[in-house]
């Protein structure tokens, strides 16, 4: 069973940096392209980022480029996002996902984590 | 960058009813266009793959159809599970964007 376990979420400052993980299970991790998608609270879904299953490719959202960085370790079977100089905008729940193969595209999210949530307030 | 215009926002429904939920485009593009359902404090499940393919274990009293800058997900015999939030997501061009999100809730 695919099992995606996000964590690192919590109380951040404005201008902070936080390190969100997703623990990945059940599927070989490395075959897969993953994303970050974030929810603000009562608000629609908002992608954030792209990496493919090797880690050669990524691909951000314009919100978040130049800020925020997403990477993997294949072989601790993990998915990161790197978020640097956040501001209120980025007050969501983030979910990680995954792709429908090696390669970004397609990009149909058949397997979604159940979301840690990420707070920006002084 | 494409936008996706989802609507209507919010629709009431009733059990048994035909619900029918539609994505425009802001430029045309390839049929790679998915549904989603989100139930409250839920992440979103994948529904409907490339403008028509039903994901397996999906009920086939969901569909979807549509091309170029038009596409729309019907419910037909609406079930008390249904009651969610519904978003179309473009894979045509980055960035990826989602719709508005139509929510659905009980007549």
């Amino acid at each position: 069973e695919v099992q995606l376990l996000e964590s690192g979420g919590g109380l951040v400052q404005p201008g902070g940096s936080l390190r969100l993980s997703c623990a990945a299970s059940g599927f070989t991790f490395s075959s897969f392209a993953m994303s970050w998608v974030r929810q603000a609270p009562g608000k629609g879904l908002e992608w954030v980022s792209a990496l493919s299953g090797s880690g050669g490719r990524t691909y951000y959202a314009d919100s978040v480029k130049g800020r925020f960085t997403i990477s993997r370790d294949n072989s601790k079977y993990t998915l990161y996002l790197q978020m640097n100089n956040v501001g209120a905008e980025d007050t969501a729940l983030y979910y990680c996902a995954t792709h429908a193969g090696i390669v970004v595209a397609p990009v149909i999210y058949g397997h979604w984590g159940q979301g840690t949530l990420v707070t920006v307030s002084s | 960058d494409i936008q996706m215009t989802q609507s209507p926002s919010s629709l009431s429904a009733s059990v048994g009813d035909r619900v029918t939920i539609t994505c425009q485009a802001s430029q045309a593009m390839s049929n790679y266009l998915n549904w989603y359902q989100q139930k409250p404090g839920k992440a979103p499940k994948l529904l409907i793959y490339d403008a028509s393919n039903l994901e397996k274990g999906v009920p086939p009293r969901f569909s979807g159809s549509g091309s170029g800058t038009d596409f729309t997900f019907t419910i037909s015999n609406l079930q008390p599970e249904d009651f969610a939030t519904y978003y179309c997501q473009q894979y045509d061009t980055f960035p990826l964007t989602f719709g508005g999100g139509t929510k659905v809730d009980i007549k």
